[in-house]
């Protein structure tokens, strides 16, 4: 079976310009996370999903925002960017909502300038 | 605030011999889960192993295991026979609330040497 899988790879954008990153869990999970990865630090949870609906958020601004298709595949998107978003931003899935382990694809990393 | 404290940002260790990884957290669950994961150059986050916090018996998997101590909440990761492979950043995670709300330390950067 494919892994989470994540696109695009790598993109550049410039400040004020919006970017959607897309993410296709795998096969039968229906649980999607975000996490915004800096140069040197841990991640730090974005979002998640679970069956189409938002049931986590973590301390992120209005400008993220994200949402879950009926086929389970998500989007993130980001508006307004600021050089500080640049990161990388790892998508995560999931079979059930809770006590399940989590699988995470390879990331797509933004660059604002 | 439930935190993951990594207390080692770098640690070294010589091909074929064993390292042990430090891993603190804070929480007031009773039931959880633990997780190590494996970020090598390529950053795709990997899991290395995973511990429930019910169960006595520390989780192994191959050359990786687990020091899961509940009570002081530390959670240590124990890799054997290192191999130059082995060679990443290593993060310990934990989900917050019950959710999957994965919170993680800041990592310890393993180096491997020949």
């Amino acid at each position: 079976d494919a892994g989470v899988t994540q696109s695009p790879t790598h993109l550049i954008k410039t400040r004020g310009q919006q970017v959607t990153l897309r993410c296709s869990p795998i096969s039968g999970h229906k649980s999607v996370s975000w996490y915004q990865q800096v140069l040197g630090q841990g991640p730090q949870f974005i979002f998640q999903y679970y069956e189409k609906e938002e049931r986590g958020r973590g301390n992120f601004p209005d400008r993220f925002s994200a949402r879950q298709f009926p086929n389970y595949s998500s989007e993130l998107n980001v508006n307004a960017l600021l050089l500080g978003d640049s990161a990388l931003y790892l998508c995560a899935s999931s079979r059930i909502l809770l006590g399940n382990t989590i699988y995470f694809g390879e990331g797509s990393w933004l660059t604002v300038v | 605030a439930q935190t993951v404290t990594q207390s080692q940002p770098e640690m070294s260790v010589q091909e074929a011999e064993t390292v042990t990884l430090s891993c603190t957290y804070d929480t007031s669950e009773s039931d959880y889960y633990l997780f190590w994961y494996k970020q090598p150059p390529s950053r795709q986050m990997i899991l290395v192993i995973r511990q429930e916090a019910y169960k006595q018996q520390n989780a192994t998997e191959n050359r990786f295991s687990v020091n899961f101590q509940k009570a002081a909440k530390s959670f240590s990761l124990k890799i054997s026979d290192s191999q130059l492979g082995d060679a990443a950043m290593y993060f310990c995670a934990y989900p917050q609330g019950g959710s999957e709300k994965l919170v993680f330390g800041k990592g310890t950067k393993l180096t491997v040497n020949p």
